[in-house]
């Protein structure tokens, strides 16, 4: 299993509700992503977890809470989001987080704020 | 500072032309370079990558070498296929940490 599967596809949500995003690997990874991505751009880094802990948070307002469960489970909790926001979170995963390693990326989430 | 520099787009090609996408970086060190593709409503996946100079990364057809003296990685293919259309983004490891740090990104469409 080569996958990152990240649930849902598309999210829509207003200024006032809370979700999550849901990424899961089964690869035995023990780093993982959040990137941000708006149309048209490259994907920015927001969040890095190193063996379940938070080793990077590239300054995300905190609207933006990650959080890691365990080695395969990564979560993103969304509150009092803004328009802005709106864009393709993508998850990946790497074997143990150094540079030269290849990024496994899940298909991402689509949100929309309304 | 630390950037990379990709060649603008969108670039259109027809079936069986030749391909290359620049790709120039700026560094501290010897960072490892990547090439990777994004699909239409997909995640990024790997094309190739090179850890050290002189590498030369390939895959399904395309290839980048590692050019320290020119500070490059262009992204080359002998002959493209309607199915190579897609975003494709250069990148740059960091020297330290884990932090990609990715070119703007070259749309790439490919013409019967």
């Amino acid at each position: 299993d080569t996958e990152v599967t990240q649930t849902p596809k598309h999210l829509v949500m207003g200024m006032t509700n809370k979700k999550s995003l849901k990424c899961e690997q089964h690869m035995g990874h023990r780093a993982m992503y959040w990137y941000k991505q708006k149309a048209k751009k490259p994907p920015e880094l927001m969040f890095v977890y190193s063996y379940e802990k938070l080793s990077i948070n590239e300054s995300v307002p905190s609207r933006f809470s990650p959080e890691c469960p365990n080695s395969s489970l990564l979560n993103l909790h969304l509150h009092a989001l803004q328009p802005e926001d709106s864009a393709l979170y993508l998850c990946a995963s790497s074997r143990t987080g150094t540079t030269n390693e290849k990024l496994f990326f899940g298909s991402g989430t689509q949100l929309s704020v309304l | 500072g630390n950037s990379v520099t990709q060649m603008e787009g969108p670039v259109t090609l027809s079936e069986e032309a030749f391909l290359t996408i620049n790709c120039t970086y700026t560094a501290t060190g010897y960072p490892s370079l990547f090439w990777y593709v994004q699909y239409p409503g997909e995640g990024l996946q790997l094309l190739l990558k090179a850890t050290k100079a002189d590498d030369k990364g390939s895959n399904k057809g395309f290839e980048a070498t590692y050019r320290k003296e020119t500070t490059s990685f262009h992204l080359e293919k002998g002959s493209v296929q309607v199915s190579d259309s897609a975003v494709y983004f250069c990148a740059r490891g960091g020297t330290s940490g884990s932090r990609l740090t990715f070119g703007e990104g070259t749309q790439l469409t490919v013409n019967p």
